[in-house]
């Protein structure tokens, strides 16, 4: 699959700090995705990014699709105790089914 | 509506045993996948299918198979299982015109210990 590098690879801030993560691709996507796992569970999807340059907000969090379609961010605004856990970025390069997926971000908040 | 169903939770295998892992999904999805889970790798994709009686190798297939021979089952099969198939499993699911735009939905996993 497409190398996908998800930086940083963990977090731990303090709860009402501001987050951020990205994702590169070493080729161009045509979709990026952002999801999050909690413990012991499936990911579930956060934001969905169609064209290049798209800013999408979902509530706290913000993601960017880059505008030379190799890279995208996700930003959460005043963090709180249940946004812990494992944060992916995936991507579609091509026309096919399959989603590449990033290492993830963990990350930690304190009270 | 259950989703994405996944059976079972924990298994303990010795090496050489063989398996089912067994994912169900009553969303009438076309597509179905299974990915591996690794601490500091991400997701990887084993096996995935399009629809009944169509499946395909994803990225790390050796040493699993799987069938579909209705659109609600994809059953992921170790025939051998080793200690490097020690991870946490996870199935997903999609309308086949949605995968590429967040369409999954996963199942909760299914954590594999081989020793």
């Amino acid at each position: 699959g497409q190398q996908l590098n998800q930086s940083p690879q963990s977090m731990f801030i303090q709860e009402g700090e501001d987050v951020s993560m990205n994702c590169t691709s070493s080729s161009i996507f045509n979709t990026w995705l952002w999801y999050k796992q909690d413990p012991g569970e499936g990911p579930v999807l956060l934001i969905a990014l169609y064209k290049a340059g798209e800013l999408t907000s979902n509530g706290r969090l913000t993601a960017q699709f880059g505008i030379t379609r190799k890279d995208s961010f996700l930003n959460i605004s005043a963090s709180i105790p249940s946004d812990v856990g494992i944060y992916f970025c995936a991507g579609n390069s091509n026309s096919g089914y399959a989603l590449n997926f990033g290492k993830g971000t963990s990350l930690l908040v304190t009270p | 509506n259950a989703g994405v169903t996944q059976t079972p939770k924990f298994q303990v295998l010795k090496t050489g045993q063989s398996m089912t892992l067994q994912c169900a999904q009553d969303m009438n999805h076309e597509y179905m996948s299974w990915y591996r889970q690794d601490p500091g790798m991400g997701l990887r994709l084993i096996h995935y299918s399009v629809g009944a009686g169509i499946t395909d190798q994803g990225e790390v297939p050796n040493g699993y198979n799987v069938s579909r021979s209705t659109t609600e089952d994809f059953p992921l099969r170790l025939l051998s299982a080793a200690p490097s198939q020690t991870s946490v499993y996870f199935c997903a699911s999609s309308r086949a015109g949605t995968v590429v735009i967040g369409g999954y939905t996963f199942g909760s996993g299914t954590r594999l210990t081989v020793v």
